[in-house]
């Protein structure tokens, strides 16, 4: 069973911020939150990771609670090629990943 | 980084035949994942191919259905025999090169 829970789809304006949020009550210490994205049935794509603190790269920013309970990715200016199937995991390395469902999302122009 | 080369890319074939799925790894690796994508379903891990030992499987999935090879660290096949229709998915492979894994672009199989 999934340990994450993510809403299963989100629609966003082109050009605005897309906040995708993932819940992970149950995460181990030693389990860092990574986002992958699948477009179209590609292969998944890496976007960040994070431990606990906030974590911020060219395709997006991590935002990590305090708990590390739940996190928030945001896209902060979505194009309609962000249009993808989103991936919040729990993984501590050296294993492999457990995809849930993800969440749709549509950009909308 | 890891670049992973997947073959085919995609392929049609009729019932009750087999095809063998290619994964190229530009690197040596330890563990290699192969992953199973149903339309319209999210990834479920079908086994974890290690150089030199045999591949463990996944509850659901059998070595008879799914054989899988890894001769080496950088290359690994997995086959899927006798397919019905039931088959028909996308089938990745994977590999850890922390601190992200790695994804091919998938071999999308039809059976007719």
């Amino acid at each position: 069973d999934a340990k994450t829970t993510q809403p299963p789809s989100m629609d966003c304006a082109e050009g605005r911020a897309a906040n995708l949020p993932c819940n992970h009550s149950t995460i181990s210490g030693n389990e860092y939150v990574y986002w992958y994205r699948q477009i179209h049935s590609q292969g998944p794509q890496y976007i960040i990771h994070g431990l606990k603190n906030n974590e911020t790269n060219e395709m997006a920013s991590l935002i990590i609670t305090e708990d590390r309970k739940s996190s928030t990715l945001i896209l902060p200016h979505a194009t309609l090629r962000d249009t993808a199937v989103y991936y919040c995991i729990e993984w501590a390395g050296a294993n492999n990943l457990f995809f849930g469902t993800g969440t749709r999302l549509t950009v909308i122009p | 980084s890891a670049v992973i080369s997947q073959k085919p890319s995609r392929d049609i074939c009729q019932r009750g035949t087999s095809l063998t799925i290619q994964c190229q790894v530009d690197s040596q690796v330890t563990m290699m994942f192969w992953y199973r994508q149903q339309p319209g379903q999210s990834l479920t891990l079908i086994a974890t191919a290690n150089q030199g030992s045999e591949a463990t499987y996944e509850s659901g999935f059998v070595i008879d259905k799914f054989p899988i090879s890894r001769p080496n660290l950088t290359f690994s096949t997995l086959t899927v025999s006798n397919m019905s229709p039931e088959d028909s998915s996308i089938y990745l492979c994977s590999v850890e090169g922390p601190p992200r894994a790695f994804f091919g672009q998938g071999t999308r199989l039809t059976v007719v």
